[in-house]
C-alpha cells in the first residue's frame, strides 16, 4: 500500500462545476496536510493546508479532512479553465517534522 | 522577490560524467530539500537538510551526494550519473522543519544518455 494514494485521473469537469479531488494516506500519526497545484513543467505551489478534522475554507477551495477515516479531499467550487493541472497532496507522514511524502496527483481538466 | 533558484535548468549529459545542480534560496529558510519527480512515481525526496552542516537521507538517496555549508545554498551531486537518473529535479526550501509550506524551485530537467 503506497503511503499517499491518489487517483491520477484525469478528472473532467465543466467550467462552473464543483471539482472533488481524493487523497488517503497510511499512516494514522499523520498529523499536516497539503495541497499543491502543479501546472504542466512547471513546479508545485501550495494551495491549501489543513492540520484539523473538518473543513477548511479558502476562496473557491476547501480542504475536508477526516483522520479516523485517513482521507482528505480538496473542493474545488466554480472551477475555470484555469484551475486545470495536476493537484499533489502531501502528507508529513507519521508526524515526522522532516519528511513530507506526496501522492502522485490527479490531473484535472476543466472543460468550457 | 522571495524565491529558490536553481541552475541548470536544463542538462544533457553522458553516464560517469560528474555534473552539479545548484539550489539556492533567499528566504533564510533552515529546511531544504531535494526532490526528483517521474511519471506514474510522483515526487520523492532524495536528500534533506535542517540546518547548515545537517543533511539526512530521504526516500532514494542511492547515487546523489548533497552539501549544506551555507544556509542559503544546497548543490545536489551527482558523483557518476546513469541513464536511471533521467528525471526532473525540485529544489525546494521552507522556513523551519515540520508542517511549513515548501517553496519550491524552477526545476531541472536532467538526462543522462
Amino acid at each position: 500500500q503506497k503511503e499517499v494514494e491518489q487517483n491520477s485521473g484525469p478528472l473532467s469537469v465543466p467550467e462552473g462545476a464543483i471539482a472533488s479531488l481524493n487523497c488517503t494516506y497510511s499512516d494514522r500519526g499523520s498529523q499536516s496536510f497539503f495541497w499543491y497545484r502543479q501546472y504542466s513543467g512547471k513546479s508545485p505551489e501550495l494551495i491549501m493546508f489543513i492540520y484539523s478534522n473538518g473543513d477548511k475554507e479558502d476562496g473557491r477551495f476547501t480542504a475536508q479532512l477526516n483522520k479516523a477515516s485517513q482521507y482528505v479531499s480538496l473542493l474545488i467550487r466554480d472551477s475555470q479553465p484555469s484551475d486545470s493541472a495536476t493537484y499533489l497532496c502531501a502528507v508529513n507522514i507519521g508526524g515526522t517534522a522532516s519528511k513530507l511524502t506526496f501522492g502522485t496527483g490527479t490531473r484535472l481538466q476543466v472543460t468550457l | 522577490e522571495a524565491q529558490v533558484t536553481q541552475n541548470p535548468r536544463y542538462l544533457i549529459t553522458v553516464t560517469g560524467k560528474k555534473l552539479t545542480v545548484t539550489c539556492s534560496q533567499n528566504m533564510n529558510h533552515e529546511y531544504m530539500s531535494w526532490y526528483r519527480q517521474d511519471p506514474g512515481l510522483g515526487l520523492r525526496q532524495i536528500y534533506y537538510s535542517m540546518n547548515v552542516e545537517v543533511t539526512d537521507k530521504g526516500d532514494v538517496p542511492e547515487g546523489y551526494k548533497v552539501s549544506r555549508k551555507e544556509k542559503r545554498n544546497f548543490p545536489l551531486i551527482l558523483e557518476s550519473p546513469s541513464p536511471n537518473q533521467t528525471s526532473l529535479y525540485f529544489c525546494a526550501s521552507s522556513l523551519l522543519v515540520g508542517s511549513y509550506e515548501q517553496y519550491f524551485g524552477p526545476g531541472t530537467r536532467l538526462t543522462v544518455t
